[in-house]
């Protein structure tokens, strides 16, 4: 059973341009959270998704961030118009979230976002 | 507000010693907490996953511990090897279906 996969591991982007990071979820896993670690700085929640449905996007900033998880194919986060500020390392985790079960979270390799 | 704190953020110990973890957090109306091993420009490996009922978890050389009312979990690492320095993350889901993470410790095993 592979684990959380994510790509590209690593993305370089200029300012402006645009980023997307995919997950694909572990086999059975129908949720998927992300999470931004900024240099020297500890793990934020950014998004919780279910296929087809946002669950909670409290952690997303407001503009030029989205998240989807489609009924077919991985999780995909965009980040439009790309600034410096937005460089970090981007973790998904997925969850099988059965009620009564652990609902452990199992993170990915994560993808390291520059902008230069 | 609902908050995972980590102290101290970094530890050195010689090999051999037996060492703990601290992590704290201010709700203890917990779901559950995991403690996570991250090494430097890599991704998270789950070690220990404690639900709300439970009082302690167990995996080889670890042992981590739940104290709902205090507010408190410890990592415990026993006869320590210089494979175990990495970054040690705390996280709490506090029911809302999200993890809350410390800032970490950055433990070093010196050989």
């Amino acid at each position: 059973n592979a684990g959380v996969m994510q790509n590209p591991r690593h993305l370089v982007r200029r300012r402006g341009q645009e980023a997307r990071l995919r997950c694909s979820p572990m086999k059975g896993h129908s949720h998927v959270y992300w999470y931004r670690q900024l240099p020297e700085e500890g793990l934020k929640f950014m998004v919780y998704l279910q296929k087809e449905n946002i669950i909670d996007e409290s952690g997303m900033p407001k503009e030029r961030f989205s998240a989807e998880f489609p009924k077919e194919g991985p999780s995909i986060l965009r980040i439009q118009q790309v600034v410096r500020g937005d460089s970090a390392a981007y973790f998904c985790a997925s969850s099988p979230r059965l009620a009564g079960a652990f609902n452990e979270q199992f993170f990915g390799p994560g993808t390291r976002l520059t902008v230069l | 507000k609902q908050e995972v704190t980590q102290i101290p953020a970094a530890l050195s110990v010689p090999e051999g010693e037996n060492l703990v973890l601290n992590c704290s957090f201010t709700d203890s109306a917990i779901y559950n907490l995991q403690w996570f091993r991250q090494d430097p420009g890599k991704g998270l490996t789950s070690l220990l996953l404690i639900q709300s009922s439970q009082r302690e978890q167990t995996s080889g050389r670890l042992n981590a511990s739940l104290d709902k009312s205090s507010g408190r979990s410890t990592l415990y690492i026993a006869a320590s090897q210089p494979g175990d320095s990495a970054t040690y993350l705390c996280a709490v889901d506090f029911g809302n279906e999200k993890l809350t993470f410390g800032t970490g410790t950055r433990l070093t095993i010196i050989p």
